[in-house]
């Protein structure tokens, strides 16, 4: 089945420092990829996508590529903020797992904390 | 826009009683709305795709007479937990699928439920 691999945390970053969280996944079919983030009370939020290969997902400072060909959808940031301090999810949803075209499968989820 | 509540936040049951988790789309329709079941340092794990007008879709390994769902509305979804015992305790997160524009899944804050 389909299954999503991410990097486990807590990662602790200095204000402007990279961030690179990986994200390796397994699918049977042609998978969408996502990047959820959670930040401290509030519910899931969709940062970025990718719907196929070599697609580039970005937004607010972040990115992620769809490669297929090592089955990684890794997030980077150049500079981080004490703002960005929030869980992360990696997911996917896969056309053709025999399923609904819209069902979402999560990566564990890694904690970043980024201090001033 | 496309806000989603879940109610209660947090709710403390003692063993055998049941328990109603009301998840609202309070801006946009959702005729398609999914459960979620977060366990600590774990994924998301997929309980159940609720539909309005129609029996929920359970995933493998999910007991449908323990969970209910019940999918009454376009902007509302409940779980019930009934019987509940101590290993219900967990974070239930619903989402719900908008009926119009980008297919995006828009998440709840999640309802922490402690099982006595």
């Amino acid at each position: 089945g389909d299954s999503v691999t991410q990097m486990e945390g807590p990662v602790t970053l200095s204000e402007e420092a990279f961030l690179t969280i990986n994200c390796t996944y397994t699918a049977t079919g042609y998978p969408s990829l996502f990047w959820y983030v959670q930040y401290p009370g509030e519910g899931l939020q969709l940062l970025l996508k990718a719907t196929k290969a070599d697609d580039k997902g970005s937004n607010k400072g972040f990115e992620a590529t769809y490669r297929k060909e090592t089955t990684s959808f890794h997030l980077e940031k150049g500079s981080v903020q004490v703002s960005d301090s929030a869980v992360y999810f990696c997911a996917l949803s896969d056309r053709n797992s025999g399923g609904s075209n819209y069902k979402l499968t999560f990566g564990k989820g890694t904690l970043l904390t980024v201090n001033p | 826009g496309a806000v989603v509540s879940q109610h209660p936040s947090r709710v403390i049951c003692k063993s055998g009683t049941s328990v109603k988790i009301e998840c609202r789309s309070l801006d946009f329709q959702a005729t398609t709305m999914f459960w979620y079941r977060q366990f600590p340092k774990k994924s998301l794990m997929l309980m159940a795709t609720s539909n309005e007008g129609s029996k929920a879709t359970y995933e493998q390994g999910v007991e449908k007479d323990k969970f209910l769902i019940n999918h009454a509305s376009l902007t509302l979804s409940t779980l019930t937990v009934t019987s509940a015992h101590p290993e219900d305790s967990s974070f239930y997160i619903c989402s719900a699928l908008r009926d119009w524009g980008p297919n995006e899944q828009f998440f709840g804050p999640g309802t922490r439920l402690t099982v006595l």
